[in-house]
């Protein structure tokens, strides 16, 4: 087992341009999420999804969107990125389901990218 | 509101020298304490899950408590490949499965 997969490792994009964050999970896990890491914050959810077909904000959502496009993958999406974007993104799943499951949530290697 | 505070910052010991790190919580609803391991540019590892005060959960030279307020995460006579970021998170209650993360305690173990 991958367990969760992150593509790509690394990206440089300039301010305004646009890219999506890919993000597989093989453990036949319901929920997975997107968080975002950058120095003295910890780690900080930007949007997570409970189950395939649903999305939900997290602290902090602007500027970016998500899809789940099945049950193994969920994408992030920056339209028009700026250098405060510049961070450490890591994808993460778990087998939670709502109100049960367990809860632990485990991570891909993560992705940096820095906006110019 | 929720919060959850680790301490030291950064931590050195010298190989075989144990200590504790600490975690800190003001939660309502606590449905779980995660502790993590991270490397140097890798994603966060799964160490352990306490649920209730009381509970402890060890692995090899690491040994994870809860009271209702902290958690600690003591490290016996550590070694240098330990040397690494711990992360301390929490789920609160509700339908969602949301961890908020602490800051980390960065230990260095000199050999």
């Amino acid at each position: 087992n991958a367990g969760v997969t992150q593509t790509p490792k690394f990206q440089v994009l300039k301010t305004g341009q646009s890219m999506t964050l890919q993000c597989a999970q093989d453990m036949n896990h319901n929920s997975m999420y997107w968080y975002r890491q950058d120095p003295g914050m910890g780690l900080r959810l930007i949007y997570y999804s409970a189950s395939e077909g649903t999305t939900d904000k997290g602290e902090v959502p602007n500027g970016y969107n998500v899809s789940r496009l099945n049950k193994r993958e969920f994408s992030l999406r920056l339209e028009s990125a700026a250098p405060s974007q510049t961070s450490v993104y890591f994808c993460a799943s778990s087998e939670w389901a709502g109100t049960s499951g367990r809860n632990e949530q485990f991570f891909g290697p993560g992705t940096r990218l820095t906006v110019l | 509101e929720d919060q959850v505070t680790q301490s030291p910052e950064a931590l050195r010991l010298q190989e075989g020298e144990s200590s504790s790190l600490n975690c800190s919580y003001t939660v309502s609803g606590l449905r779980g304490l995660f502790w993590y391991r991270q490397d140097p540019g890798k994603g966060p590892e799964f160490l352990f899950t306490l649920y209730s005060a009381g509970e402890e959960k060890e692995k090899e030279r690491l040994k994870a408590t809860l009271t209702k307020k902290e958690s600690f995460l003591h490290i016996t006579a550590p070694k240098p490949e330990d040397s690494a970021t711990y992360l301390c998170a929490v789920h609160v209650g509700g339908g969602a499965n949301n961890l908020f993360f602490g800051t980390g305690t960065r230990l260095t173990v000199i050999p």
